[in-house]
């Protein structure tokens, strides 16, 4: 059974880097099969889509969070890492990762998300 | 940015009921369109993906429709764990992926 589930600090000062970390049980991240994604829903808000990596490394970023967001993977814990920097009150939202299995793009296993508050 | 909507924004219907949601894509996403459900605290559940392939284990009551730019999701007979937020997503055109803002199913 594939699971999924992020952890990191929940509360981030603003211009700090946040951090989070989704780890990854029932499957290895590093197949050629899967992308492993981020998303994020502000409060009360909808989903958006921040950024992805495949099994093999390559990376896919929202356009508009490029300059900040990076995504990586640690193959010896199975896991996905979020690294966003500069980060405004805006940044302040549920944060979940999933999984999309290549070539479709919908996601079909989502951890159960990691809220983080960007305040002083 | 292919922009997605939906209506309506809140449908209230009361369990037995059958609803339609309904999608619609700024420009084509031939049948590249997914949906959500999602509960409060949790994280979106995949139901409906190529526009009308059932998730796995998904009841036969939730159905999907629709190619281009216009899709609908429709639930024939509303039961209790169904009310929700539904989203859809379209992932033929990209960056991004898009989900729309989302339609909350909420009891009349």
């Amino acid at each position: 059974q594939v699971q999924l589930q992020e952890s990191g600090p929940g509360l981030v000062k603003p211009s700090q880097t946040l951090s989070l970390t989704c780890s990854v049980s029932g499957v290895s991240i590093t197949s050629n099969n899967y992308f492993w994604n981020w998303i994020r829903q502000p409060a009360g808000k909808g989903l958006e889509w921040i950024g992805r990596i495949h099994g093999r490394g390559n990376t896919d970023y929202h356009p508009s969070l490029k300059s900040r967001l990076t995504v990586s993977i640690d193959k010896s814990t199975n896991q996905v890492s979020l690294t966003l920097t500069s980060v405004t009150a805006a940044d302040s939202a549920v944060y979940f990762c999933a999984r999309t299995v290549w070539p479709t793009h919908y996601y079909d296993f989502w951890g159960r998300g990691r809220l983080v508050t960007v305040s002083s | 940015e292919v922009v997605m909507t939906q209506s309506p924004a809140t449908l209230s219907a009361s369990p037995g009921e059958r609803v339609t949601l309904s999608c619609r894509a700024s420009q084509s996403v031939d049948s590249n369109l997914a949906w959500y459900q999602q509960k409060p605290g949790q994280a979106p559940r995949l139901l409906i993906y190529r526009a009308s392939t059932r998730a796995t284990g998904l009841p036969a009551r939730f159905s999907g429709s629709g190619s281009g730019t216009e899709f609908t999701l429709t639930i024939s007979s509303l039961q209790s764990e169904d009310f929700a937020i539904y989203y859809c997503q379209q992932y033929n055109d990209w960056p991004p992926f898009t989900f729309g803002p989302g339609t909350k199913v909420d009891v009349k």
